[in-house]
């Protein structure tokens, strides 16, 4: 069926390091979310990626998405405290027009002060 | 504009019985999804809900049903429940059943089975 892989599992950096968690597809993708869980809470939703190539950035954090829309990428320039948390990419079940999210792994961020 | 909301927040249960959770969606989203999230995993879908309708299921046994009503409001119920549905189940609302919308999640109920 289909999978989507994210590495690493588990970063540990210190604050002021730079971080990025990769995310690769099973399959061809129509879009990838990104979500990030603080321990103890809930996915929140951070950008939608649609195009292929396409580059967004959110101050300090950049995604991509891959040109053959497969995989995906986190970049978090600078880390703070408050970027602690677990990330997980999703994408959409079969690559399709739905709402089925199929989620990565997940990248658990830990940031020392 | 209350975001999606969840009840119970915890819930403690016994082997066998069954449970029910609750999903209150954000206001104007008609979509509801519950997923299923283990300590240390990502979410895993359990089905959606749209019009009433179950309209997409996950690998889930048929002990995973639910509802949505028509104030888009939805109810998960387990049956015969194992340890292994201990988790944190999320619901997700989006504002139609189409292709690429974000997802907004609950806080979740998490589960316990004992």
């Amino acid at each position: 069926g289909q999978q989507v892989m994210q590495i690493p599992q588990y970063q540990h950096v210190q604050e002021g390091e730079d971080f990025t968690t990769y995310c690769n597809s099973s399959t061809t993708l129509s879009n990838i979310q990104w979500y990030k869980q603080r321990p103890g809470g809930h996915p929140v939703f951070l950008i939608q990626l649609v195009k292929s190539g396409e580059v967004k950035k959110q101050k300090r954090l950049t995604f991509q998405f891959g040109e053959a829309k497969k995989n995906s990428s986190l970049h978090i320039t600078a880390t703070q405290t408050t970027d602690v948390g677990t990330y997980f990419c999703a994408g959409p079940k079969d690559g399709g027009a739905t709402n089925k999210l199929i989620f990565g792994t997940g990248t658990l961020l830990a940031v020392q002060p | 504009d209350a975001g999606v909301t969840q009840s119970p927040t915890h819930l403690i249960k016994t082997r066998g019985q069954q449970v029910t959770l609750r999903c209150s969606p954000k206001s104007g989203h008609d979509t509801v999804s519950w997923y299923q999230q283990a300590l240390g995993q990502g979410p895993q879908f359990i089905f959606q809900y749209y019009e009433e309708e179950e309209r997409q299921r996950g690998n889930f046994p048929d002990r995973f049903s639910g509802h949505q009503f028509p104030n888009y409001s939805s109810e998960l119920n387990v049956n015969a429940l194992l340890l292994g549905d201990s988790a944190l189940y999320l619901c997700a609302s989006s504002l139609i059943w189409g292709r690429g919308t974000e997802a907004f999640f609950g806080q979740g109920t998490r589960l316990t089975v004992v």
